[in-house]
């Protein structure tokens, strides 16, 4: 069975903290993606991650950094985190061009 | 992505079969037809996947027509755990590529 953990479900931090977003997974995927969920805007993907050390933007990129130092970890970063970005934030990997298998999710609410 | 239209709601009662209808009349050849559900405030999870012939696994069923225009996933005996959102996704399997989830449509079963 495919498994991607996430490093907290539930996440509160204050305007201006540093955040950071864990993900790992254990089936040795190339690829690995950040997105984030919202109501009536669905998902849209933050960043992905084709291999150690790469990363390309995604569609809203502003405002967050990545890092993948290992195949397993994709970390997302919140250099200063603002109310706008309260959101779930989903982590998924994938085999090249393979299914997308999911985490359970982080929800961030910023204060 | 070929554009996908799912009814808004369902109801199955518990232990019959669920079919959950998909019509994207403009798929192209090499495109697959993916099929995610999302349980309240988790991750989504993958289901099934599959290019014109019908698939099967420990989940559930998926029919796709002969012409590729509409598939039906199948839960052949649902339970209040089956409800969800259902998703579904005509992609080309793509490194790096996101997901786009549509509005999908709201299982809700019942005893």
């Amino acid at each position: 069975d495919v498994k991607v953990t996430q490093s907290s479900r539930y996440l509160v931090k204050r305007t201006g903290e540093k955040v950071f977003l864990e993900c790992v997974q254990d089936m040795d995927h190339e690829n690995m993606f950040w997105y984030r969920q919202d109501p009536g805007l669905g998902l849209r993907l933050i960043y992905f991650s084709y291999d150690v050390k790469m990363k390309e933007k995604g569609d809203i990129p502003e405002g967050y950094s990545v890092s993948r130092e290992k195949k397993e970890r994709f970390s997302l970063i919140l250099e200063s985190a603002s109310t706008n970005q309260t959101s779930m934030y989903l982590c998924a990997s994938s085999f090249l061009g393979g299914t997308q298998y999911f985490g359970p999710g982080t929800r961030l609410l910023v204060l | 992505d070929a554009k996908t239209t799912q009814p808004t709601s369902m109801d199955c009662a518990e232990g019959r079969a669920a079919n959950l209808p998909c019509n994207h009349s403009t798929i192209s050849g090499n495109e697959y037809v993916y099929w995610y559900r999302q349980i309240h405030s988790q991750g989504p999870q993958y289901i099934i996947h599959g290019l014109k012939n019908n698939e099967t696994n420990e989940m559930a069923s998926l029919i796709i027509t002969e012409d590729r225009k509409s598939s039906t996933l199948i839960l052949p005996h649902a339970t209040l755990r089956d409800t969800a959102v259902y998703y579904c996704i005509v992609r080309v399997p793509q490194a790096g590529t996101a997901l786009i989830f549509g509005k999908g449509t709201t299982l809700s079963v019942s005893s």
